[in-house]
Formats: C-alpha cells, sequence, structure tokens
C-alpha cells in the first residue's frame, strides 16, 4: 500500500524556537495533505488541509501565522511550529489521500515536546 | 450537530462476545466512509473501507446506513488484541474528518 513517511518521529526543543516536521508520500503523488494534532488521550483535530502549490487551508481556531504548511511539490508537505511553547507540546500527525477512494495513509506521527 | 460524532466508549467486553459501534455523520452529501483502529501512541491505521452494501473483512462487519446517516462496525469472537481505539472517518468532499474514537477494552 501507500506510504506516507514523517520526520522526525520526535523532538524536544527550548521555547521560543521553531520546529519544522516533514511529511513525505514515497510512493505516489499526493495533491492534498492533510494535517492533525493530538493531544494526549483525546482525539485526531484537524488542523489543516495543504494543497500542492496553493496556501493551505486553516480549521477554525487554527493559526496559521503559527503553524506554517508549505506543500512545495507532490511528494512533500511541511508544518513548521513558530515560537513554540509548552502549550504546542502535542502528537501531530500528517496523512495523504491516494487517488479518489478518500482513503488516508497516514505518517508516523511525530511527538513534539516544548520545554 | 457534530459533523461526526461516536460514543468515545469505553466499551468493556469479554473476550470472544460480540461487540458493534455506530458513528453518525452530518453532511449527506459524504462520499467515502472508513473505520481506522488507533493503538496507544500510534498513528491510526486503517482497519476497513464501509460500502454502500455493507463489506466483512473477517471477524470485522461494517456497514452504512444513508438514509440515518450512520456507520456500524461490528466484531465477532472479540480477541484481547482489539483492545483499540476505533476511528469513524467520513470523507465529506473538502476534507476528511475524524470522530473522537470509540475505545475498546477487551477483558480476559
Amino acid at each position: 500500500g501507500a506510504v506516507v513517511s514523517q520526520h522526525p518521529s520526535w523532538v524536544i526543543c527550548k521555547s521560543g524556537t521553531s520546529v519544522k516536521i516533514e511529511c513525505r508520500s514515497l510512493d505516489f503523488q499526493a495533491t492534498t495533505m492533510f494535517w492533525y494534532r493530538q493531544f494526549p488521550k483525546q482525539s485526531l483535530m484537524l488542523m489543516a488541509t495543504s494543497n500542492e502549490g496553493s496556501k493551505a487551508t486553516y480549521e477554525q481556531g487554527v493559526e496559521k501565522d503559527k503553524f506554517l504548511i508549505n506543500h512545495a511539490s507532490l511528494t512533500l508537505s511541511t508544518l513548521t511550529v513558530t515560537s513554540a511553547h509548552p502549550e504546542d507540546s502535542s502528537f501531530y500527525i500528517c496523512s495523504a489521500s491516494q487517488g479518489n477512494t478518500g482513503e488516508l495513509f497516514f505518517g508516523e506521527g511525530s511527538r513534539l515536546t516544548v520545554l | 450537530r457534530k459533523e461526526v460524532e461516536q460514543d468515545p466508549g469505553p466499551f468493556n467486553v469479554p473476550e470472544g462476545a460480540t461487540v458493534a459501534f455506530n458513528c453518525t455523520y452530518s453532511n449527506s452529501a459524504s462520499q467515502s466512509f472508513f473505520w481506522y483502529r488507533q493503538d496507544c501512541r500510534k498513528e491510526p491505521k486503517l482497519l476497513m473501507s464501509v460500502y454502500s452494501s455493507g463489506n466483512e473483512d473477517g471477524r470485522f462487519t461494517a456497514q452504512l446506513n444513508r438514509a440515518s446517516q450512520y456507520i456500524s462496525l461490528l466484531i465477532r469472537d472479540s480477541k484481547l488484541s482489539d483492545s483499540a481505539t476505533y476511528l469513524c472517518v467520513v470523507n465529506m468532499g473538502d476534507k476528511i474528518i475524524f470522530g473522537k474514537g470509540t475505545r475498546l477494552h477487551i477483558l480476559p
């Protein structure tokens, strides 16, 4: 099946720094990728929909200036958490849809801890 | 009404029993539906797609009721390894929405 790779799988950073997370579709072209965030014992929450070559669509309540999304190619989307703070500590997961089936393929997730 | 709703559980079920849970969705134009399974601190993994005619994969049966706008998942002869959170996923065309998940605990 299709594979989505996410990197890094975990990162620890100091408050105020920026962290970039990469999401790659390894064997297919993904015109759309999705970024989710999951806090402990809570459900996945859609943050934004990333479209190749255009601006991302953010969900209500998600700050677009804080969570920068770049989808410059059909196989790569990046999420940058700018000026990270402890409350941004979470599990960030990307996913991509192959074809028109709607089936999602997930990256392994990136666990961010901001000290 | 929330876009996708699930009973959060937990469902505590003895090993070998049958368990079923539903998921309702608000957008009647939703295009496709899936059940994902998520283990603790891991990414969700596709369990099965849900087809209009209903579909079965081993011990798992998924059904779609468009008139009432819900999908269901039935697990027969439950195993300890079935313990997980089951996420309902709805493709609404312009976005894909997850339910909050139903936690299932299979008891020995």
